[in-house]
């Protein structure tokens, strides 16, 4: 069985271009959630998809932003890039949206922005 | 609120040392679920246990060993003998029954050990 699988697993940016990353959640897995990791922030929530909507939504700009398709794969995209994008993109996928439910992580996409 | 807390920021032992790694949380449900993640150098988080509220018993696996006390909402983590492969940061979580839409992350401890 496949795990989780983000692409790209690393790119450079330069500020106020855009990226979009991508997540393939494993085979029967519905929901989609994204986090950001930064070395002083620790996991910071950006927001949970189920069935292509999004069912809630962390303490970010709006210009992060997300969609999951009808296959549940998912992507997040961030508009006009800062310096202090820069982190760790990590996908975490679940079958159902209950608590009981172990989130699956991705490897993760390493943003860097100069 | 919800909330997780690790207090320790970054641990150092020697090798074949036991650690143990303090995780506190708040809560307002009687139903949730409490989770230790590892992170490797290679940044995928890896699943080591989930806890119901339930279920107070200490689990034993191999070298892990988890201790919950609702009484002190904690759910702490001792690795024995530690080992090398063992360097890692480790993240606890919590998950509430009634919403579920939301994983609240500690901001994890970083284990370092030294051969």
């Amino acid at each position: 069985k496949a795990g989780v699988t983000q692409t790209p697993r690393y790119l450079i940016k330069t500020r106020g271009q855009q990226v979009t990353l991508s997540c393939s959640p494993i085979s029967g897995h519905r929901s989609v959630s994204w986090y950001q990791q930064t070395p002083g922030q620790g996991l910071q929530f950006l927001f949970e998809y189920f069935s292509e909507t999004q069912r809630n939504k962390g303490n970010f700009p709006g210009r992060f932003s997300g969609r999951q398709f009808s296959n549940s794969r998912s992507e997040m995209n961030v508009s006009t890039l800062e310096l202090g994008d820069s982190a760790l993109y990590l996908c975490a996928t679940r079958g159902q949206l209950s608590g009981a439910n172990v989130l699956t992580f991705g490897a993760g996409s390493r943003l860097t922005v100069l | 609120a919800q909330k997780v807390t690790q207090a320790q920021t970054e641990i150092s032992v020697v090798e074949k040392e036991d650690v143990t790694l303090d995780c506190v949380y708040e809560t307002r449900d009687t139903t949730y679920y409490l989770f230790w993640y590892k992170q490797p150098p290679s940044g995928e988080l890896v699943f080591l246990i989930r806890r119901n509220s339930f279920d107070e018993q200490n689990e034993i696996s191999g070298r892990y060993s988890w201790n919950f006390q609702k009484s002190t909402s904690s759910f702490n983590f001792t690795i024995t003998a530690s080992q090398v492969v063992d360097s890692a940061v480790y993240f606890c979580a919590l998950s509430e029954a009634l919403t579920g839409n939301q994983f609240y992350f500690g901001t994890g401890t970083s284990l370092t050990v030294i051969p």
